[in-house]
Order: C-alpha cells, then structure tokens, then sequence
C-alpha cells in the first residue's frame, strides 16, 4: 500500500511555544489529508480536512487559530500547534488518499506524539 | 451524522480462537468501510477495504463481511495468535463526505499464549 510518514515521531516540548508536525504521502500525490487527533485508549478524532492549495476546513470545536494547517504540495501536509500548553499533549495522525485514482482507501502515517511540559 | 460502535470495548481470548469484532453504524449510506490495526504508540495499519457494493473482502486470515442495510460489519479473525493483539478500529466514508472518515471506539484485543 502506499506510504505517508510523519515527523517528527515525538516531541517534547515547553509549554507556550510551537510544534510544527509533517505529513508526507512518499509514494503518491494527495490532494486531501486529514489530520486526527487521539487521547490514551480513545478513538481518533478527526480535527482537519487539509485541501492542497486551499484553506483547510476545521471540525467544530477545533481552533483554527490553534492548530494550523498548511498544505502546499500535494505531498505535504503541516500542523502547527501554537503557543502549545499542556492540555495540548496528544497523539496527532495524519492520513491521505489517493489523488486521481478513488479507491476511497485512506493510509496513516505512523503519528506524533506532542508532549507538552 | 454518521455514528459508528464497536463492541467488545476490549477482548481477551486463548490463542487459537476463532473471534469476531462487530462494528454497527447509523447512516447506511455509505461509500465504503475500512477495517484499521493500531499497536500501541503506533499508527493505523489498514487490513481491510470493503466498498459499499462488495458482501465481503478476505485477507490471510482476516475476513470482513458487510451488510450495509443493516449497518453492520465484522472482522473475522481465524486461528488468532498472540502477534494478532492490537486494537481493531472500523472506520466508514460517507458517501457525501469526501475522503473523511468516521472512527468506531475500537475493540482492544489481547491473544494469550
């Protein structure tokens, strides 16, 4: 199946400052990814949709402000948590479709673990 | 809006059974439903795809069913072995939805040996 990879794997961080996390489809184009975010032993929840070349569009209850998504190639997803506070500590996944070829099957990168002190 | 279940929440089984994973949704229109492994720490592994036209798709010794007007699905896992514990998530698109998907809660199963 096709590969997405993200990184940072983990990060730990102070809180007040920013995490910058990447998606990268390796082997194909996507033109829509989806960033979720899962709690310890909960499902995932989907926080973004990210379209390349637009704005992403926010699931409500999620601050835009927040968490900023970028995506500028068809590649290349990023999420950024600002000024990140404790509460923010999560595990983030990212997942991507195929672009030009809808089997509708989604893959997952590996995840980022934020840890914010 | 679309609502998946899982049930068991958590299974522990002797290895060698036979066991289903059950996964219910409210909206059946949906255009397909994607059986996910994660490990811990880890993210998803997808194991399964089933279109919204397809009964069932099989893998080694993973089957999965589909009964779309039901809402229903199931993960058969045949001759389950300790390598198999993991938490099994199902996840369904939309047929109006784009790519999104909607996530059970997931079954947590542990095979012991």
């Amino acid at each position: 199946g096709a590969v997405v990879s993200q990184h940072p794997s983990w990060v730990i961080c102070k809180s007040g400052t920013s995490v910058k996390i990447e998606c990268r489809s390796l082997d194909f184009q996507a033109t829509t990814m989806f960033w979720y975010r899962q709690f310890p032993k909960q499902s995932l929840m989907l926080m973004a949709t990210s379209n390349e070349g637009s704005k992403a569009t926010y699931e409500q209850g999620v601050e835009k402000d927040k968490f900023l998504i970028n995506h500028a190639s068809l590649t290349l997803s990023t999420l950024t948590v600002t000024s990140a506070h404790p509460e923010d500590s999560s595990f983030y996944i990212c997942s991507a479709g195929l672009a030009g070829r809808d089997t509708g099957e989604l893959f997952f990168g590996e995840g980022s673990r934020l840890t914010v002190l | 809006k679309q609502e998946v279940t899982q049930i068991p929440a958590a299974l522990s089984v002797p290895e060698g059974e036979n066991l289903v994973l059950n996964c219910s949704f409210t909206d059946s229109a949906i255009y397909n439903l994607q059986w996910f492994r994660q490990d811990p720490g880890k993210g998803l592994t997808s194991l399964l795809l089933i279109q919204s036209s397809q009964r069932e798709q099989t893998s080694g010794r993973l089957n999965a069913s589909l009964d779309k007007s039901s809402g229903r699905s199931t993960l058969y896992i045949a001759a389950s072995q300790p390598g198999d514990s993991a938490t099994y998530l199902c996840a369904v698109r939309q047929s109006n939805a784009g790519n999104m998907l909607t996530f059970g809660g997931g079954t947590r199963l542990m095979v012991k040996p």
